[in-house]
């Protein structure tokens, strides 16, 4: 079956801390993306990336980055720098760049500082 | 700047009423995407509907409807008989095709819950 994987569905960090939510996608999707979701808000993009070796920032990247050395996979770290890190993350992915292609998530992976 | 609005943040039913999930959108460009999301309490997204500015006409399929009006910006999504299973919260989404990716702009969610 066809689908995106994120991993660890639940995750504890200590302040000070980087740490890596894994994502990985098998629907050959061009395209990937990373997003944060507060409660009772919608999601807000990190980072996306449209092609192996490229990405690019959206609108609350500071403190996270990610990499794309393979199609199927796209980590994000969340960095010491990310003052509030505790929230849940989305990963998504689409057949490619444009934006009528509608994108398919992960199960996410919930991330609290303790 | 486009933006999404979904004034409802909750709603309650009971089974077999019908609910309409409100969006209103904004954005200055006449070529855009409209999409609607479910996100059950498992927190996976699941896709519903993409729809294009130029394509007015609602929707249907199965107990589902869609309302699209440009005259009111507005894109509004129906549950007919809602059943308990349809407890979700339920994200309006815009995209501009302005040769960027990253232009999917969410609403806040419309948590619906469905009693029995």
């Amino acid at each position: 079956d066809g689908g995106i994987t994120q991993s660890p569905k639940y995750l504890f960090r200590k302040e000070g801390q980087n740490v890596t939510l894994s994502c990985e996608q098998n629907l050959n999707h061009d395209a990937m993306y990373w997003y944060r979701q507060d409660p009772g808000q919608g999601l807000r993009l990190i980072y996306y990336s449209q092609i192996v070796n490229d990405f690019q920032k959206g609108d609350i990247a500071e403190g996270y980055s990610v990499s794309r050395e393979k199609k199927e996979s796209f980590p994000l770290t969340v960095t010491s720098a990310q003052k509030n890190p505790t929230a849940f993350y989305l990963c998504a992915s689409s057949r490619g760049g444009a934006t009528y292609n509608e994108q398919f998530f992960g199960p996410g992976t919930r991330l609290t500082v303790l | 700047a486009q933006k999404v609005t979904q004034a409802q943040t909750e709603i309650s039913v009971v089974e077999k009423e019908d609910v309409t999930l409100d969006c209103v959108y904004e954005t200055r460009d006449t070529t855009y995407y409209l999409f609607w999301y479910k996100q059950p309490p498992s927190g996976e997204l699941v896709f519903l509907i993409r729809r294009n500015s130029f394509d007015e006409q609602n929707e249907i399929s199965g107990r589902y409807s869609w309302n699209f009006q440009k005259s009111t910006s507005s894109f509004n999504f129906t549950i007919t008989a809602s059943q308990v299973v349809d407890s979700a919260v339920y994200f309006c989404a815009l995209s501009e095709p302005t040769g960027s990716a990253r232009q999917l702009t969410f609403g806040s969610g419309t948590q619906l819950t469905v009693l029995p």
